[in-house]
């Protein structure tokens, strides 16, 4: 299957810093990225939708101006947790997906720690 | 609203025995039914895809059912191994591109 690389697999910040991860499709163009949270023995919780060259849309509840998603070009979307608080601290994942698919491929997820 | 739903409780089965899992939709007509392996600290992995007009599909150890009168699809791990513990996710999607709905998921233990 395609391979989604997710940078970096775990993080520790300090409150009130932003914390960057990025996603990457290696061998495949990802024409939509999909950004997931998930909690301790719990399912993943959509965050938002982001499509090459346009705004992310972002699933209620999720606040836009503190998770920054940016989708640059095919291949890579980034999420930036800005001013990170301790409640913050979860595991990321993100997934993507080309034009013509319905399976979705997922990154290693990253583990983000906020002390 | 729209509803993936798995039983939550853990599923432990003997070595060699017959895993199945159960996933019901409801509000929902998706066109695919997806399943994905989860092991802890990782991000899920892709492992069975179906249509809603196939009503079976195999691969290897796995089979997966859809039944959309039912609105249910059940997961199959045949002759299982201690190495299938894992939690298995059902996806549901409408179309090609779309975003996916994921139900809890649910833990398998298989013991040797």
């Amino acid at each position: 299957g395609a391979v989604v690389s997710q940078h970096p697999s775990r993080v520790i910040c300090k409150s009130g810093t932003s914390v960057k991860i990025e996603c990457r499709s290696l061998d495949f163009q990802a024409t939509t990225m999909f950004w997931y949270r998930q909690f301790p023995k719990q399912s993943l919780m959509l965050m938002a939708t982001s499509n090459e060259g346009s705004k992310a849309t972002y699933e209620q509840g999720v606040e836009k101006d503190k998770f920054l998603i940016n989708h640059a070009s095919l291949t890579l979307s980034t999420l930036t947790v800005t001013s990170a608080h301790p409640e913050d601290s979860s595991f990321y994942i993100c997934s993507a997906t080309g034009l013509m698919n319905t399976e979705a491929f997922f990154g290693q997820g990253t583990r983000l720690t906020v002390v | 609203s729209q509803k993936i739903e798995q039983n939550s409780e853990a599923l432990n089965i003997q070595e060699g025995k017959t895993a199945t899992l159960t996933c019901n939709y409801t509000n929902y007509s998706p066109a695919y039914l997806q399943w994905y392996r989860q092991d802890p600290g990782r991000g899920p992995v892709f492992l069975l895809l179906i249509r809603e007009n196939e009503k079976e599909k195999r691969k290897e150890r796995l089979k997966v059912t859809f039944d959309t009168t039912l609105k249910q699809s059940l997961f199959h791990i045949t002759a299982s191994q201690p190495a299938d513990s894992a939690t298995y996710l059902c996806a549901a999607i409408k179309a090609a591109g779309n975003k996916l709905t994921f139900g809890g998921g649910t833990r398998v233990l298989v013991k040797p």
